[in-house]
């Protein structure tokens, strides 16, 4: 199985703040990455699909970038909507694997 | 709009076989590129993928719980059926229905269901 490792595993920013999550996989998977945020009690939410592309819906601010094994989630200016739990998943081969999860929270 | 949904029972003995129905509307399982998966997520891990089978009848499950595992779908009907035998504990979780294609890999969800397995 591909194994895909985010960090950091929490993250503390502000209002405003640009932020980045790091997501590297154990082998290449071209550009099979999706990102996905989820609240508490919530189905998690796609917001990036092929590293880079945005969900319809999606707000701007998110953005994706990489390829290989080495890909990164940025948020360019942080909302109060945005503090949750973020995962990234390759979907390279089955099983699709998701990364342990950032939480991002108020500093 | 694609929607999908899971139902099932929230309470599972030891041993018994779970059985989970998604019901979908929005779209076919019959359309070219299309598939429906089951994810779960036991309480504050990450999402873990168990099985995927898509328009053509091809399916895939995790090596791990291969064994216990079998997916149907009923095209016409417009659901999907996971089958999940021997339970433990430890496979207590949020189990999830999502829809894929061929650019994505979850892009809609079910709201999900809880199922606990204690005796």
């Amino acid at each position: 199985d591909i194994r895909m490792t985010q960090s950091p595993s929490t993250l503390s920013a502000s209002i405003g703040d640009r932020v980045t999550i790091t997501c590297r996989a154990s082998q290449n998977i071209d550009y099979w990455l999706a990102w996905y945020q989820q609240k508490p009690g919530r189905a998690p939410k796609l917001l990036i699909y092929k590293e880079s592309y945005l969900q319809n819906g999606v707000p701007s601010r998110f953005g994706g970038s990489g390829s290989g094994t080495q890909f990164t989630l940025t948020i360019s200016s942080l909302q109060a909507d945005d503090f949750a739990t973020y995962y990234c998943q390759q979907y390279s081969s089955f099983p699709f694997t998701f990364g342990q999860g950032t939480k991002l929270d108020i500093k | 709009q694609i929607t999908l949904r899971e139902s099932g029972p929230r309470l599972v003995r030891p041993t018994q076989t779970l059985t989970l129905t998604c019901s979908f509307s929005g779209f076919s399982l019959g359309t070219p590129g299309v598939g429906v998966g089951w994810i779960r997520q036991p309480p504050r891990r990450a999402p873990e993928w168990l099985a995927l089978i898509y328009w053509d009848d091809d399916v895939r499950y995790t090596s791990s719980l291969k064994n216990r595992l079998t997916i149907t779908k009923y095209t016409s009907r417009n659901q999907v059926v996971l089958k999940m035998t021997n339970m433990a504990p430890v496979d207590t979780a949020t189990y999830f229905c999502v829809h894929t294609s061929t650019s994505t890999a979850g892009d809609i969800w079910g709201q999900g269901t809880l199922v606990s397995v204690s005796s």
